[in-house]
């Protein structure tokens, strides 16, 4: 059981599509994150929120955008993605955005660009 | 920029050998963590080390910290088919930021 939970656990979509991730923790923790998971970069930070202020932002392109409307859930908006960024999507939290907490990751969301 | 390297990349283990993987940090590290992760499944958090030259046991795993803060290792003594995953390596990256190694995967043949 994960106190992260993610919607859906599977997506395909097209290059032109528009969908949403969602992700909601029930840790009470004041950080969410984003990571990025494929075969080339194991583990890839893309965002970072904390107390819903997003602090990082690690060069990730505008085609993925990320919502945070309260220190519980999280989004990730997709659109006009290209196959290359077919990987698993992380939502994960922490107690503090400080670098070096643990990090409570959720399922995945497993995306298909097609 | 900061590195966190993992070695090896892959070890494929018989049921009952031991099993080591290496972290090595391009800085010195306030902390590192070890996470594993099932085929399949999602990250999860195994141990946070803290102190210079700390070793931590779970069961049949042991975890060392190096005396420089810069390296770590994780040890499996007689592995078993349930150890098999991926094995990650972390620490903090200055700001928010936590950074992760490529990770180890752990085959265990039976």
């Amino acid at each position: 059981e994960t106190g992260v939970t993610q919607t859906p656990r599977h997506l395909v979509m097209g290059m032109t599509n528009k969908k949403s991730l969602k992700c909601e923790q029930h840790l009470g923790h004041n950080a969410m994150y984003w990571y990025k998971q494929s075969a080339k970069k194991p583990l890839e930070l893309m965002f970072v929120y904390s107390l819903e202020e997003r602090v990082e932002n690690n060069s990730v392109p505008s085609r993925f955008s990320p919502e945070c409307p309260n220190s519980s859930h999280l989004f990730l908006h997709l659109h006009t993605l290209q196959p290359e960024d077919s990987a698993l999507y992380l939502c994960a939290s922490s107690p503090s955005g400080s670098g070096g907490n643990t990090i409570y990751f959720g399922e995945g969301s497993w995306l298909t660009v097609v | 920029g900061q590195q966190v390297m993992q070695i090896p990349q892959y070890q494929h283990v018989q049921e009952g050998e031991d099993f080591t993987t290496y972290c090595n940090s391009s800085t010195t590290l306030s902390n590192i963590q070890w996470y594993k992760q099932r085929p399949g499944g999602h990250p999860v958090f195994l141990i946070q080390l803290v102190k210079s030259g700390e070793v931590k046991k779970q069961k049949r795993l042991t975890f060392q910290f190096g005396e420089a803060k810069k390296n770590s290792s994780l040890h499996i003594t007689a592995t078993q088919t349930t150890d098999v995953g991926t094995y990650f390596c972390a620490g903090p990256s200055g700001g928010f930021k936590t950074i992760f190694g490529a990770g180890t995967r752990l085959f265990v043949k039976a």
